[in-house]
């Protein structure tokens, strides 16, 4: 199973600041991987797949690099509306797993 | 646009057989394009999936949960099932029914709105 760690577990962070999350899977996934935000009492919303393509609809402040082990997703000018929790997902191999999360919080 | 939609107990008794069902309308459960997942989240945890089922019945499962599960489809009704048995309080969680697009490394691109099962006495 590919364990995939995130960093760090909480940020808070004012808005129009710059946001940057990580993503570290325990072996070499290619671009497998998928970024998605959770609000509180919603369903994840895809962000970012195959590790830097945005997914329709999604504002451009979001966006993702990275390749093999380490990725990272970047919002830039952060808004009030983005306070939520971040999660990555490979779909490399079985089983598919998630990272443990991230949580940003406004300031 | 797609849209998928969980139903079933919001109860379960512990031992007993947690079953929950998810309608996908605007897309068709029979196209060979798609994966049909599901995933749970036990409250304030993280994710985790349970397994997906492919339109032809065939399915894969997390081998965590393998000797308890079993997804199923059926196509008239444009519906996937989940049955987990024998569960315990530990099996508590929101349950999301989610779409993967049959190509290597593809992400869940749309989940149902979630339904929360307690398993509790």
């Amino acid at each position: 199973e590919i364990v995939l760690t995130q960093s760090p577990d909480f940020q808070s962070v004012t808005p129009k600041e710059k946001v940057t999350i990580t993503c570290r899977a325990s072996q070499s996934i290619g671009s497998s991987l998928h970024w998605y935000q959770q609000k509180p009492d919603q369903s994840p919303k895809l962000l970012i797949k195959y590790a830097s393509q945005s997914f329709s609809g999604v504002p451009s402040r979001f966006s993702g690099s990275g390749s093999g082990t380490d990725f990272t997703l970047t919002i830039n000018s952060l808004e009030a509306e983005d306070a939520a929790t971040y999660y990555c997902h490979q779909s490399s191999s079985l089983p598919r797993t998630f990272g443990q999360g991230t949580k940003v919080e406004i300031k | 646009q797609v849209q998928l939609q969980e139903s079933g107990p919001g109860l379960v008794k512990p031992s007993e057989t947690l079953s929950l069902t998810c309608t996908v309308s605007g897309g068709s459960v029979s196209s060979g394009s798609y994966y049909w997942s599901w995933i749970r989240q036990p409250p304030g945890k993280g994710l985790e999936w349970i397994g997906y089922i492919y339109y032809s019945g065939s399915t894969n499962y997390n081998p965590s949960l393998k000797s308890r599960v079993t997804i199923s489809v059926d196509t008239s009704k444009n519906q996937f099932s989940l049955k987990l048995s024998s569960v315990t309080a530990a099996d508590t969680a929101v349950y999301y029914c989610a779409r993967e697009e049959v190509l290597t490394g593809s992400p869940f691109d749309y989940w149902g709105q979630g339904t929360l099962v307690t398993v509790s006495s």
